[in-house]
């Protein structure tokens, strides 16, 4: 069980919109800065929001996070297949003097 | 560029121990962490705990303290992850990466797949 709430799953058609929440509390996403990672298939993980809401260089404005009170939410519009892969949250949690991720979101565009 | 370059392939039997490195590039090792994390077979990503090569402090999550223990060679920028008392569920691939304090890794090494098995 994950600290850190995703949905398994979610869809959605190339070019079209999908939204990936992640809720926690005020121990962790509530007070502390957020990631979000994309693990492709058969690779390491990847870097692609930082500190609530920014990029780092190289990641394509379609990705976007924000942050209000205790869930955070990446966005990616303009689906692609390449975009195929499991996404995580992850953040500091001071109850537990710990770095925590939620349990992964697998994006199947259809 | 930033690179972090991991130790290979792993099989280990349970009750043994494995130790795997990860070299770091392109940055000075001493001003960031290393943390470790994992990802077994059909689970998430779970992080292990951190070392700052500056002082060798280290911050272990409670399920590993006891049972890892990180070291750094600052003198070639290598950083170690020693896991003892290995059993069937340590069985998973294990990525060091570059920790920005209490907020992001950034990048991530290929990932050491270590696997336990009798």
């Amino acid at each position: 069980q994950s600290v850190l709430t995703q949905p398994p799953s979610v869809s959605a058609a190339p070019g079209q919109r999908v939204t990936i929440s992640c809720s926690g509390s005020t121990s962790n996403i509530g007070n502390n800065y957020v990631s979000w990672y994309q693990q492709l298939p058969g690779t390491a993980p990847k870097l692609l929001i930082y500190d609530n809401n920014k990029r780092p260089s190289g990641i394509p404005d379609r990705f976007s996070g924000s942050k209000s009170g205790t869930t955070t939410t990446l966005d990616i519009t303009g689906l692609q297949t390449g975009d195929e892969a499991d996404y995580y949250c992850g953040t500091w949690d001071y109850s537990l003097t710990a770095m925590v991720f939620g349990g992964g979101t697998k994006l199947t565009v259809l | 560029q930033v690179h972090l370059v991991q130790s290979g392939v792993e099989l280990r039997k349970p009750g043994a121990s494995v130790k795997v490195s990860c070299k770091a590039s392109g940055y000075t090792f001493s001003n960031y962490d290393i943390s470790w994390v994992r990802r077994a077979p059909g689970q998430g990503l779970e992080w292990m705990g951190w070392i700052a090569p500056y002082n060798g402090n280290t911050n272990y999550a409670q399920k590993f303290q006891g049972r890892v223990t990180m070291t750094t060679d600052t003198s070639t920028s290598t950083a170690y992850m020693d896991l003892r008392s290995l059993t069937l569920d340590d069985t998973a691939v294990y990525y060091c990466a570059r920790h920005e304090q209490r907020r992001w890794f950034d990048p991530w090494g290929q990932g050491t797949l270590v696997t336990v098995s009798s």
